[in-house]
């Protein structure tokens, strides 16, 4: 069965703090990773991973797959009280399978 | 028209009430799904559909019954529900069947009484 895991489960920093949080993955004929930040509602989508090493970046977040370890990792830089939210990862399968890990709450206080 | 469109934002039902969710997307997406999120949990996956066919049912009870009339629109029959059935329930879209960045609608908040 596929497994998603990620940690730490829940993360309060303070605001301008670096963060980064973990997904190790055991998928069967693994694809490609996702990210997503949930706050109240729907996931919203923020990167998709299929190639190890290289980084992909948005403003202050990044994240970079490692196929060898299966892991990959999401950094936030000069965190915001408006980056409070659950993180998920996920990851596809070649089934056409989707699998969320549990998610990292993740609060920034001014 | 870049999102996903979810009709009702909030549902309270009963037992024996039949409805049914909607969802709706505009880019072209060809695969299609519905998870279920209760809170504090990862979104769990109930059914894919891809070129209109649904392709997994992920040992859904058949009190909820999908439907995808086209390609832009995805249904979610409700029946005889329970309340353990009450979540968030989301539907979500992807370019093609797998692979691609899944795009989430805002979710329905269901409340079985």
């Amino acid at each position: 069965e596929d497994k998603v895991v990620q940690s730490p489960l829940s993360l309060v920093v303070h605001e301008g703090d670096t963060v980064t949080l973990n997904c190790s993955y055991e998928v069967t004929n693994f694809r490609s990773l996702l990210w997503y930040k949930q706050e109240k509602k729907a996931p919203t989508f923020l990167f998709m991973l299929t190639s190890s090493g290289i980084e992909k970046k948005s403003g202050r977040l990044s994240s970079i797959l490692d196929k060898k370890e299966l892991f990959s990792i999401l950094n936030i830089t000069a965190t915001q009280t408006g980056d409070s939210a659950v993180y998920l990862c996920a990851a596809w399968n070649a089934g056409n399978m989707l699998t969320f890990g549990g998610g990292t709450r993740l609060m920034v206080k001014p | 028209d870049t999102e996903v469109t979810q009709t009702p934002k909030h549902l309270v039902m009963g037992m024996t009430n039949k409805k049914s969710l909607k969802c709706e997307q505009h880019m072209g997406h060809r695969a299609m799904y519905w998870y279920k999120q209760k809170a504090k949990k990862p979104p769990e996956l109930m059914f894919v559909y891809s070129y209109e066919k649904l392709s997994i049912n992920e040992s859904v009870p058949s009190r909820f019954s999908p439907e995808c009339p086209n390609s832009s629109l995805l249904n979610l029959h409700l029946h005889a529900l329970q309340p353990e059935d009450s979540a968030l329930y989301l539907c979500a879209s992807s370019l093609r069947d797998n692979y691609n960045e899944q795009f989430f609608g805002p979710g329905t908040r269901l409340t079985v009484l």
